[in-house]
């Protein structure tokens, strides 16, 4: 497989639930990213990770947990999550240190509903 | 304030006609790059064509070009023949310098809904 890969498609969760976002990056990039995109809304930034170190945590609710075991994996672990957490979850990846101009790939991302 | 601002929640285009899909952005930093995505109802983002603050010309991308206007802060999208393929949301960013090392992130705008009619 090539570029990013993410985990299911579709998630349908209730709040009570314990559940994981997989994202995979097969581009060899050292930065990989959350974005959350929610209905009407512009994509926001969760998370990123630069070299496996979490670099920015743009006020997201503990109930959101980030891990970053490698360059290459980046999960999103869920736990007592709220209805208006349900949203499209978009993983990226990035080089860093290469030009402005060096895009970020992102996967397909996951759909998910909080019930 | 916003960085990026999309101000046409929608557009409609016959089949074959050129669109322009409006960006305007935001920065202090001399040294930026200004991107559009497309987002199909699949959900995944494309990326379409980029432009660099020190680029002398506009991009061009295929059936893609960015109408950049520096001054203007202004980067907009022309979509040359449109297909119906093209029906899709499209989305304007920025990346801004990032200190050495770190990763840089891009900043979204709300972005447009592109309808193209047979």
């Amino acid at each position: 497989e090539t570029g990013v890969t993410q985990t299911p498609r579709h998630l349908v969760m209730g709040m009570t639930n314990k559940k994981s976002l997989k994202c995979e990056q097969h581009l060899g990039h050292n930065a990989m990213y959350w974005y959350k995109q929610s209905a009407k809304k512009p994509l926001e930034l969760m998370f990123v990770y630069n070299f496996k170190e979490q670099t920015e945590n743009n006020s997201v609710p503990s109930r959101f947990s980030p891990e970053c075991p490698n360059s290459s994996h980046l999960f999103l672990h869920l736990h007592t999550l709220q209805p208006e957490d349900s949203a499209l979850y978009l993983c990226a990846s990035s080089q860093v240190g290469s030009p402005l101009g060096s895009e970020a790939f992102f996967g397909q991302g996951t759909r998910l509903t909080v019930v | 304030a916003q960085k990026i601002t999309q101000t046409q929640p929608g557009m409609f285009v016959q089949e074959k006609e050129a669109v322009t899909l409006d960006c305007t952005y935001d920065t202090s930093d001399p040294s930026y790059g200004l991107f559009w995505y497309k987002q199909p109802s699949s959900g995944e983002m494309i990326f379409l064509i980029y432009q660099g603050s020190y680029d002398q010309q506009n991009a061009t991308e295929g059936r893609y070009s960015l109408n950049f206007q520096k001054a203007r802060k202004s980067a907009n999208l022309v979509i040359s023949a449109s297909q119906l393929g093209d029906s899709a949301m499209y989305f304007c960013a920025m990346r801004e310098r990032a200190s050495s090392g770190s990763a840089r992130q891009l900043t979204f705008g709300s972005g447009t809904q592109l309808t193209v009619l047979p």
